[in-house]
């Protein structure tokens, strides 16, 4: 059965640093997403990705996070300069539809 | 905007009780509700969904019932067993139809069950 697949599962980086999570969605799904999760809390929405552009964002997803599908099969999210408060799990998920299909998850975290 | 309650846990049963964990929504439109599970070192897997009113997602032997008078989704299961210990979330998406919608989570309830 086909997966959602996430890359690497646990990254550890410097407080400022830029990280990229990766994701390999669903070959034939259409919308692409990435949630965090901080430890505790509840899963939060950052954005939503349909036809090689952003379609939804939400007030977490600022200035400093990006995403982009660079080659057609990956679906990465960027973290420009990584702050203490951004250790958290991200789950990548696909859909051809609103039912997602998740990602095992990254967990980051930020010293 | 968009909102999931649910009960906070943990939710400690023994093995073969009956379960129930309290979902209740706030959406404008006619939102699609999910039941989707997280067990230990996983990431989220989709339990069930319902995308009108009155219709019962099942799997697993878990089930909920879309109730639009009472914006809820409650999920039930008669007869836990130890393998279903892990955190419980239920969500909901608009109903824009278009897909681009993220969903919306409420915090998750731990169940931890006891042989």
């Amino acid at each position: 059965e086909p997966e959602v697949t996430q890359t690497p599962s646990h990254q550890v980086t410097q407080m400022g640093q830029e990280v990229i999570l990766r994701c390999v969605p669903i070959s034939n799904h259409l919308y692409f997403y990435w949630y965090r999760q901080i430890l505790g809390q509840k899963v939060e929405f950052l954005v939503s990705f349909y036809n090689n552009e952003i379609s939804e964002k939400s007030e977490i997803f600022d200035d400093q996070f990006s995403v982009e599908r660079p080659d057609g099969s990956n679906f990465t999210l960027k973290i420009r300069s990584t702050k203490l408060e951004d250790s958290a799990m991200y789950f990548c998920a696909s859909s051809p539809g609103p039912t997602g299909f998740f990602g095992p998850g990254t967990r980051l975290t930020v010293l | 905007g968009n909102s999931v309650t649910q009960m906070e846990g943990p939710v400690t049963l023994s093995e073969e009780a009956f379960l129930t964990i309290n979902c209740t929504y706030t959406a404008t439109g006619y939102p699609s509700l999910f039941w989707y599970v997280q067990y230990p070192g996983e990431g989220l897997q989709l339990l069930l969904k319902a995308t009108k009113a009155d219709d019962k997602g099942s799997n697993k032997g878990f089930e909920a019932t879309y109730r639009k008078e009472t914006t809820s989704f409650h999920l039930e299961k008669g007869s836990v067993q130890v393998s279903d210990s892990a955190v419980y979330f239920c969500a909901l998406s608009g109903d824009s139809g278009g897909g681009a919608d993220g969903l919306t989570f409420g915090k998750g309830t731990h169940l931890i069950i006891q042989p």
